[in-house]
C-alpha cells in the first residue's frame, strides 16, 4: 500500500503565478482534504473533496481551488500566489461513510516557495 | 469545534516516560480525541485515539478522565526519534476528515 502521496515535492514560484499540487489518496480512500502548513504553526484547513465536490471549505480566498478524479486523485490550484502562500502543503486522505471516526492518512506534503 | 489548549513545548530525556496534557472544556458528547505526531518537513502520523478512560496501543496511552475536559497523552521511555510535534484534536462524528491543528507541543528528547 503506497499511502498518500504528493507531487512535486518542492516547488518555486514567482509572484502572480498559478501552481497545482497533485495527491493520489491511500488505496481504498475516498475523501481528500487539503491544508496548508506555514512555518511554525499546525496545519490549516483548506477544503475537502468527496464524491467530486467540494464538501467543506476553510477560510481560504477564492485564489484556492480544487478537484477531485473519479478515481479520487485530487488536485490543489492555487492562483496568483503571493508571498504569503510560501508554505508547506499537505494532502490527507480518509473514508467516510462510516459511523464512527476514521483517522486521516496525511501525505509527504508539497513546500510550495514563491519568490 | 472544541477548542485544545496544550503546552507549546517540553523536554525530556531519553528513556523518560512523557504526559502532555491537552485542554478541551467545550468537548460534545460525539466529539472524539485524536492525538497526530509531526516531524518536520512531514505530515502529521495518527497516534491514537479515544473517546474516554484510557487507550493504549503500541505508540502511546491517551488517558480521558470522565468529565473529558481534558486529555493526557503518555509516551513510554521516549528516545531521541519522538523529538516531534505532537497536536491534540477534538473531532466529531462525521467530520471526520476535517481536522483543526492548533500549534501543537514541541517535544525535544536529550541524551
Amino acid at each position: 500500500d503506497a499511502g498518500v502521496t504528493q507531487s512535486p515535492t518542492h516547488l518555486i514560484k514567482t509572484r502572480g503565478q498559478q501552481v497545482t499540487l497533485r495527491c493520489s489518496p491511500k488505496s481504498g480512500h475516498d475523501t481528500v482534504s487539503w491544508y496548508q502548513q506555514a512555518l511554525g504553526q499546525g496545519p490549516q484547513f483548506i477544503f475537502q473533496y468527496y464524491e467530486e465536490e467540494e464538501r467543506q471549505r476553510g477560510n481560504f480566498p477564492d485564489r484556492f481551488s480544487g478537484h477531485q478524479f473519479p478515481n479520487y486523485s485530487s488536485e490543489l490550484n492555487v492562483n496568483a500566489l503571493l508571498l504569503g502562500d510560501s508554505a508547506l502543503y499537505l494532502c490527507a486522505s480518509s473514508l467516510e461513510g462510516q459511523t464512527a471516526y476514521t483517522e486521516a492518512f496525511f501525505g509527504q506534503g508539497t513546500r510550495l516557495t514563491v519568490v | 469545534l472544541a477548542k485544545t489548549t496544550q503546552p507549546i513545548s517540553m523536554d525530556s530525556y531519553e528513556g523518560q516516560e512523557v504526559n502532555i496534557t491537552c485542554s478541551h472544556n467545550n468537548i460534545a458528547t460525539n466529539d472524539y480525541i485524536t492525538w497526530y505526531q509531526q516531524f518536520p518537513s512531514q505530515g502529521p502520523r495518527f497516534i491514537i485515539q479515544g473517546y474516554k478512560t484510557k487507550v493504549t496501543n503500541e505508540v502511546a496511552s491517551l488517558f480521558i478522565p470522565a468529565d473529558r475536559k481534558s486529555s493526557t497523552l503518555s509516551l513510554p521511555r521516549v528516545s531521541l526519534s519522538d523529538t516531534a510535534v505532537y497536536y491534540c484534536l477534538v473531532v466529531g462524528t462525521g467530520t471526520a476528515s476535517k481536522l483543526t491543528f492548533g500549534t501543537g507541543t514541541r517535544l525535544q528528547v536529550t541524551l
